[in-house]
């Protein structure tokens, strides 16, 4: 059974930085592209990072780059997301999503993540 | 960046009838596109990929049309667990954007 668990949110303030990890089994992680999806209370989704099954491709969303990092650890079977320079507006869940190949092209997210909520407030 | 708008915003629809959800790109998006189902305090569950082919689990009566511009997810005959929000999301070009739901509420 694939099970995608994320932790390391909470609350930071504007400027700050915060490192979020996905912790994935039941399924080969270093096969599959893995992505970042957020989204702020009562709001909807966006897509905010993805990296291929290797690392060595990654992709950011315009409201991210430069500021959040994306990663991989294929010999833990985890995904991080290094968020620095935090604002106000990164508030939100944030879940971690399965590719359904190993590249970060043309990707749906066959699983998610239950998500850990970022609070960015001062 | 493709643009996805999705209609209506909120689809009030009674236990046993037809929903029918519109997405819309700003540019074609081929068949590269997903509908996700999300339920309240739950996250996003896929539901149908490349416009048309069901997810593993996902009951026959969700169904996926459209290539290009225009896509459309039906329920034929809405049960009490089908009331949730929906998302396209294409996946053609990064960023791969999503829409901003359709919630389909009991009539």
């Amino acid at each position: 059974e694939v099970q995608l668990v994320e932790s390391g949110g909470g609350l930071g303030q504007p400027g700050g930085s915060r490192r979020l990890s996905c912790a994935a089994s039941g399924f080969t992680f270093s096969n599959y592209a893995m992505s970042w999806v957020r989204q702020a209370p009562g709001k909807g989704l966006e897509w905010v990072a993805g990296i291929g099954g290797s690392g060595g491709s990654t992709y950011y969303a315009d409201s991210v780059r430069g500021r959040f990092t994306i990663s991989r650890d294929n010999s833990k079977d985890t995904l991080y997301l290094q968020m620095n320079s935090l604002r106000v507006e990164d508030t939100a869940v944030y879940y971690c999503a399965k590719g359904n190949h190993i590249v970060v092209v043309a990707v749906y997210s066959d699983y998610w993540g239950q998500g850990t909520l970022v609070t960015v407030s001062s | 960046e493709r643009v996805m708008t999705q209609s209506p915003a909120t689809l009030s629809v009674s236990p046993g009838e037809r929903a029918t959800l519109s997405c819309r790109a700003s540019q074609s998006v081929s068949s590269l596109l997903a509908w996700y189902q999300q339920r309240p305090g739950q996250a996003p569950r896929l539901l149908i990929y490349d416009a048309s082919t069901r997810a593993t689990g996902i009951p026959a009566r969700f169904s996926g049309s459209g290539s290009g511009t225009e896509f459309t997810l039906t329920i034929s005959s809405l049960q009490s667990e089908d009331f949730a929000v929906y998302y396209c999301q294409q996946y053609n070009n990064w960023p791969f954007s999503f829409g901003p739901g359709t919630k389909v509420d009991i009539k």
